[in-house]
């Protein structure tokens, strides 16, 4: 079955390291998404990317880096710059970059950082 | 202002009540509009899409307000599989869409 997978799903890292989520589609999608959420915040766009090997920043992208090297991967590195990094971190999809909900917008299971 | 606002609750119903939320948003070009519902520590999921004339789907109502700049949900005859948070989703500007902070509702029994 297609879909959006996350992995850890589960990850501690202590202050000062860097860690790299991982999110893989095998939708054939153009476009993905990274969001971070916060308690008692809603979904917070970090980057997004519309194409291989372009991507653009979010609305709180310091401290975070991407690559998007192919079509079906779209790693987030949660660098040390990032003073507050622990949150719940969300990978989604969309077959054409601007196409949402209603264009098969998909979501993974997610990553819980915490630092330690 | 931010792009959307969402009462955060929580809403306590007990079950077969009927609860509505409200959601606002700041671009008045916005096109599309979704709910999505999200379960503790789960990743949101689409629960409907909202339409101009509004729509229905089963229990649930969704209605667009266009003039005033909100969308509703709905819910009738609550069942306690129906706690969780409900998300309020609108497009934007440049291809992006955003997500209202949730609203948390509980049913009880």
């Amino acid at each position: 079955d297609g879909g959006i997978t996350q992995s850890p799903k589960y990850l501690f890292r202590k202050e000062g390291q860097n860690v790299t989520l991982s999110c893989e589609q095998n939708l054939n999608h153009d476009a993905m998404y990274w969001y971070r959420q916060d308690p008692g915040q809603g979904l917070r766009l970090i980057y997004y990317s519309q194409i291989v090997n372009d991507f653009q920043k979010g609305d709180i992208a310091e401290g975070y880096s991407v690559s998007r090297e192919k079509k079906e991967s779209f790693p987030l590195t949660v660098t040390s710059a990032q003073k507050n990094p622990t949150a719940f971190y969300l990978c989604a999809s969309s077959i054409k970059p601007g196409q949402g909900p209603n264009y098969g917008y998909t979501f993974g299971s997610g990553t819980r950082l915490t630092v330690v | 202002r931010k792009e959307v606002e969402q009462d955060p609750g929580p809403f306590n119903v007990p079950e077969g009540a009927t609860v509505a939320f409200n959601c606002t948003y700041s671009n008045s070009a916005s096109q599309s509009f979704f709910w999505y519902r999200q379960d503790c520590r789960k990743e949101p999921k689409l629960l409907m899409s909202v339409y101009s004339s509004g729509n229905e789907d089963g229990r649930f109502t969704a209605q667009l307000n266009r003039a005033s700049q909100y969308i509703s949900l709905l819910i009738r005859d609550s069942k306690l599989s129906d706690s969780a948070t409900y998300l309020c989703v609108v497009n934007g500007a440049g291809n992006q869409f955003y997500f209202g902070t949730g609203t948390s509702l509980t049913v009880i029994p």
